[in-house]
């Protein structure tokens, strides 16, 4: 298997506009997670699916975030519009786990978002 | 919330030391302790993992201790190479919380 696959693997955008991040999950993993990586924070959690449903969102900063899982195979985080606090590296991840979020979570290489 | 600390933030050992790296957290409901590691560039990785019906697990130079009562779980590594320099992440309550990271250095 390919892994998770993230795209785009860099991203410099100008404040106010929009970006889409996507995520392809291994084929058969049952749970995808949005993270995001800053010097300040470390490693947070935005969002996790389950079965392409949405279960936890309460690591999303504020409304501009959104984030769909429309298919198995697919999601995206969008940020509209951006500002520079959220310059980041985005990473989504994908599990197939026993129990909720308790097995290995195997990460794509990331999002390098930079908003100027 | 969950706190989880991670220390120490940065680490230098000489090849062929150990280093040691603990964690602790705040939730009494945290079951599943793993730690990742982080190259530059590149997603986390597991490297090992424990439950919490499990004091230690061991995996080569690798070993994981957890100690449920004082809220604790530390990541050793013997014998340490130079392609252990990355960085290293522990988390905890089903992964919704990391630790802010080690930064492990060493020195050939």
């Amino acid at each position: 298997d390919a892994g998770v696959i993230q795209s785009p693997r860099h991203e410099v955008t100008e404040m106010g506009q929009e970006v889409t991040l996507r995520c392809k999950p291994i084929s058969g993993h049952d749970y995808l997670f949005w993270y995001r990586q800053t010097m300040m924070r470390g490693l947070e959690l935005l969002i996790y699916f389950n079965n392409n449903v949405p279960i936890d969102d309460s690591g999303m900063p504020e409304d501009r975030f959104s984030a769909k899982m429309p298919n198995a195979s697919f999601s995206t985080l969008k940020i509209q519009p951006s500002e520079p606090r959220d310059s980041a590296v985005y990473f989504c991840a994908s599990s197939a786990t026993r129990g909720e979020n308790t097995g290995e979570l195997f990460f794509g290489e990331g999002s390098r978002l930079t908003v100027l | 919330g969950e706190n989880v600390e991670q220390h120490p933030s940065t680490l230098s050992v000489q090849e062929g030391d150990s280093a040691v790296i603990k964690c602790t957290y705040s939730d009494s409901a945290s079951n599943y302790f793993p730690w990742y590691k982080q190259e530059l560039g590149k997603g986390p990785q597991l490297i090992i993992d424990i439950r919490s019906n499990v004091g230690e697990k061991k995996d080569q130079r690798i070993a994981v201790t957890l100690n449920k009562t004082a809220k604790h779980f530390s990541l050793h590594i013997t014998e340490t190479q130079p392609e252990d320099s990355a960085v290293y992440f522990c988390a905890a309550r089903n992964q919704f919380y990391f630790g802010t990271g080690t930064s492990l250095t060493v020195i050939p």
